[in-house]
């Protein structure tokens, strides 16, 4: 089965950029898409289809994804979005990576 | 704006079977979109469990097919699941959401917001 990789962790100084990467073998070739989940609420797509934002979320999240590593980026970090991160892939059936917490410092 | 809703017990004993419902309002279970059933357990990441069509056709995850079923009614616009033979580890909070209907590129755009299911006897 296909396996996505995500750091545990990433901190970010208040109004810096922070970047969460998801690996998978040539994981460029999928389609990527990012979700926010804060404590205790349901997950909220920001990314979907490696760069494109729904409607609502801020233009400072943005998505890449090329070889064997997706990135999702948060520009001018604010406190709310602190918050676990998780990318998703299609194959053969929808998979999860681990998740990644956000502190932004 | 679609919204969705879950329902059901919040304990199940061991050996039985976890039963949850969600209720779509504001558009049709019957437009052009799969809906998904996804669980987290209690400090974890989320597992997709399975997802149906208006259709009636299904697709599970393979690692719970043997045990997941789910199921659509249309007359009452809503879906529903069924996890039979449970343990300690199926405890978590199970989420209904929206799949995008775009084939072979899901992503979720539409979440329920969660409801918490213990396993205990």
């Amino acid at each position: 089965s296909y396996e996505l990789t995500q750091p545990l962790s990433v901190s970010v100084a208040l109004g810096q950029t922070a970047r969460i990467t998801c690996g998978g073998n040539n994981i460029g070739s999928k389609n990527v898409h990012w979700y926010q989940q804060k404590p205790g609420q349901a997950p909220v797509l920001v990314i979907y289809r490696d760069s494109n934002r729904p409607s609502g979320i801020p233009e400072r999240f943005s998505g890449s994804n090329s070889g064997n590593t997706a990135t999702l980026t948060i520009s001018r970090a604010q406190a709310g979005d602190e918050a676990d991160y998780y990318c998703q892939v299609w194959d053969s059936s929808p998979v999860f990576g681990g998740g990644t917490k956000l502190t932004v410092l | 704006q679609v919204q969705l809703q879950e329902s059901g017990p919040g304990l199940v004993k061991p050996s039985g079977t976890l039963s949850l419902t969600c209720a779509v309002s504001g558009g049709s279970i019957s437009s052009s979109n799969w809906w998904s059933w996804v669980r987290q357990p209690p400090g974890k990441g989320l597992e997709w469990i399975g997802e149906i069509y208006h259709s009636g056709s299904t697709n599970y995850n393979p690692s719970l097919k043997s045990r997941v079923t789910i199921s659509v009614d249309k007359s009452k616009n809503q879906f529903s699941l069924k996890l039979s033979s449970v343990t300690a580890a199926d405890t978590a909070v199970y989420y209904c959401a929206r799949d995008s209907g775009i084939t072979m590129i899901s992503f979720f755009d539409i979440w329920g917001q969660g409801t918490m299911v213990t396993v205990s006897s």
